[in-house]
């Protein structure tokens, strides 16, 4: 079956515009994930999407960058004012559910770069 | 608090010898682990995980990791490594007394396996 995509695959924007950025998980995921890469560096996690429950965001790194999910489909991560710092590659993951053992399946990222 | 070290930013083995790369944790409670791998331009696939039993995991694509609870590691195997495990290996833990299901990654641990 399909797994997680994300668009667009690649993003050039201008400091200062905002962007947005899709998640599709796997149908009939409960649990969305977002998180961050930078050149050379390991994931940094964002934020947490858990079916109906609140997500939880204590990995935005800053109130520039917020997401929303709605249901258990789509996502979308938003960075305003975007700066050169936040230039890397986002990637969305999905599981069936929200148990801790669950394998997280990614996305191929957005790689996003601010100019 | 969870974390997770990588030890080498780099791995470079001759293709048809063992293959290891390093991983150890630290977590208040028991640990969930995982170890995940990426190709250039790719999102990360999953390989394998520990989550309760046989100390020896086996994978995808041959690999194996080894839980070993008094050190702490959860070191990646292979006993006969390819050209084509050339890739960035992530190793990640999460803490399963943790409130929600975030996985704290590695900083990544590039393998070149040479012909």
């Amino acid at each position: 079956g399909a797994g997680v995509s994300q668009s667009p695959s690649n993003k050039v924007t201008e400091k200062g515009k905002d962007v947005e950025l899709r998640c599709d998980p796997i149908s009939g995921h409960t649990a969305l994930y977002w998180y961050r890469q930078r050149l050379g560096q390991g994931l940094e996690f964002l934020i947490y999407f858990q079916g109906n429950s609140a997500p939880d965001k204590s990995g935005l790194p800053s109130d520039r960058f917020s997401a929303e999910r709605t249901g258990e489909s789509v996502s979308t991560l938003t960075i305003q004012r975007t700066q050169q710092e936040d230039s890397a590659v986002y990637l969305c993951a999905s599981t069936p559910n929200t148990g801790g053992t669950e394998t997280q399946y990614f996305g191929p990222g957005t790689r996003l770069l601010v100019l | 608090a969870q974390s997770v070290a990588q030890p080498e930013d780099q791995v470079n083995v001759a293709e048809g010898n063992p293959l290891t790369v390093k991983c150890t944790y630290s977590v208040s409670g028991n640990p969930y682990l995982f170890w995940y791998v990426q190709y250039p331009n790719r999102g990360l696939q999953f390989l394998l995980k520990y989550i309760t039993g046989d100390n020896l995991v086996k994978g995808s694509y041959g690999f194996e990791a080894e839980f070993n609870k008094s050190q702490t590691s959860f070191h990646l195997k292979k006993p006969s490594a390819l050209v084509s495990d050339s890739a960035l290996y992530f190793c990640a833990v999460r803490d399963i007394r943790a409130a929600g299901n975030k996985l704290t990654f590695g900083g990544g641990t590039r393998v070149l396996v040479k012909p």
